[in-house]
């Protein structure tokens, strides 16, 4: 079964806001990573966070990461159109054999 | 460039009749892996191959097979196609199969008639 879900499911912002996406994940893992796709297409690695890591940032990303609370969140700042996408949060869990598992996903619509 | 390569991008095929979904790498990678996604859902992990190593998903079902017969091709082989496994298939390789990102093909979008 998967092992994260997403929240919101969809999302709808103005060009040069900011888009937050959540994840939860239900068992230890070792490392989160989010992935982007979009419509049709592949996914794309955005970035990746170690358990024992609080938060990361890429560019105009920002990944937090709180194992207490089995979550992470994903921060877009200054969106563009061109962010329009699905993201995906992704976790390797220490007791599924290091395969990786997919949340449900965040469609994120960024109008011009 | 190094990439992931699935073949056909589009395939239809009918009720019952077999179909094979092709996955190239030039990554040199040694885990691949297949996914299925539905249309808004996430990709579920079919199964994956740490080098030829195979590892079936527990609720994977028997009708989907798998082959890599070498590092840079693997196959998705569905023996019996459903209405129900009309969906998205991802190919993706990861260098190995701890810690790493996934790179991911386009996808083949099966159509079954």
């Amino acid at each position: 079964s998967q092992q994260g879900e997403e929240d919101p499911q969809a999302l709808s912002i103005q060009e040069g806001e900011n888009a937050t996406m959540n994840c939860s994940y239900k068992t230890s893992i070792n490392n989160l990573q989010w992935y982007r796709q979009n419509s049709g297409r592949g996914l794309v690695h955005l970035i990746l966070i170690r358990s024992n890591e609080r938060e990361k940032h890429s560019g105009r990303l920002r990944v937090t990461l709180d194992t207490s609370k089995k979550s992470s969140s994903l921060l877009i700042t200054a969106s563009r159109a061109a962010d329009t996408a699905s993201y995906f949060c992704a976790t390797d869990a220490r007791d599924t054999g290091n395969q990786f598992y997919f949340g449900t996903g965040t469609s994120l619509t960024v109008i011009p | 460039d190094a990439m992931v390569i699935q073949n056909p991008r589009y395939q239809v095929t009918q009720f019952g009749k077999p179909v094979t979904l092709s996955c190239s790498q030039t990554l040199n990678h040694n885990v691949m892996y297949w996914y299925q996604q539905k249309s808004s859902q996430a990709p579920k992990l079919l199964f994956h191959y740490y080098d030829k190593d195979f590892n079936n998903e527990a609720d994977t079902p028997d009708n989907f097979q798998s082959r890599r017969p070498n590092t840079s091709f693997c196959f998705l082989d569905i023996r019996s196609p459903g209405l129900g496994d009309a969906a998205m298939y991802l190919c993706a390789t990861s260098s190995d199969g701890r810690v790493q990102t996934q790179y991911f093909g386009p996808g083949t979008r099966l159509l079954v008639l």
